[in-house]
């Protein structure tokens, strides 16, 4: 079973607008922690936000929020005023007590001007 | 700040050959990740390795070595390119620390013909 489903794979938007990406995990762990991941067309793969699981604070960095939902295992990523830049595939992940980050199998944005 | 390099960055290999890939950080990072991603595809975890000299099995890692001999760097060898095989190789590092995000490399792109 995959741990970190995305089940949208193409967005499109219009410039300037906002745009939620969704994302659900599953783990049995008690402190696990959330990332999002941009990955440009040339491929460079970019960390982007974090959500600490045992904090109940939404994470928010520049134009990218979290809404994090503990009880619906849900982390979905908002991008506010998005700009043509912000095409790209996002990548969910989550990371347990162990080393390792498993990931979804990303959502391809397309923001249109 | 530091950097992740990966080489070569373009591998053209024939069926049935043995092709190695390398990747160094000087990040100073304990822990790294080989990922495969396929075209539209998410990653997909094929070895990783918690300090020097030691090696996981990720959820492919048939076909596969690796080795760390070096805390900067991990070389991953393909023991038997498949013909038409086309995919991107990355390489992450991290900090031993279960909420520290993942610094990729560029990728290494393979075409075996």
């Amino acid at each position: 079973a995959q741990k970190v489903t995305q089940t949208q794979t193409s967005i499109s938007v219009m410039e300037k607008t906002t745009v939620t990406m969704d994302c659900v995990y599953e783990t049995q762990d008690s402190s696990y922690f959330l990332f999002w991941y941009k990955q440009t067309a040339s491929g460079e793969i970019v960390f982007l936000i974090r959500q600490d699981s045992y904090k109940k604070e939404n994470a928010t960095v520049g134009h990218y929020s979290l809404n994090f939902q503990k009880p619906k295992s849900s982390i979905g990523l908002i991008i506010t005023a998005t700009q043509i830049e912000d095409s790209a595939v996002y990548f969910c992940a989550m990371r347990e007590n162990n080393n390792r980050i498993f990931f979804g199998d990303g959502t391809q944005l397309v923001v249109k001007p | 700040g530091g950097i992740i390099t990966q080489t070569p960055k373009f591998l053209i290999g024939q069926e049935g050959q043995k092709l190695t890939l390398k990747c160094q950080q000087n990040f100073n990072h304990d822990t790294m990740y080989w990922y495969r991603q396929d075209s539209g595809k998410g990653l997909r975890l094929i070895y990783y390795s918690i300090t020097e000299n030691d090696l996981q099995k990720g959820d492919l890692s048939e076909g596969y070595d690796a080795s760390r001999e070096k805390k900067s760097s991990f070389s991953l060898t393909v023991t038997s390119a498949q013909k038409n095989e086309m995919a991107v190789f990355l390489c992450a590092s991290s900090i031993d620390r279960a909420n520290s995000d993942y610094t990729f490399g560029s990728g290494t792109r393979l075409l075996v013909i």
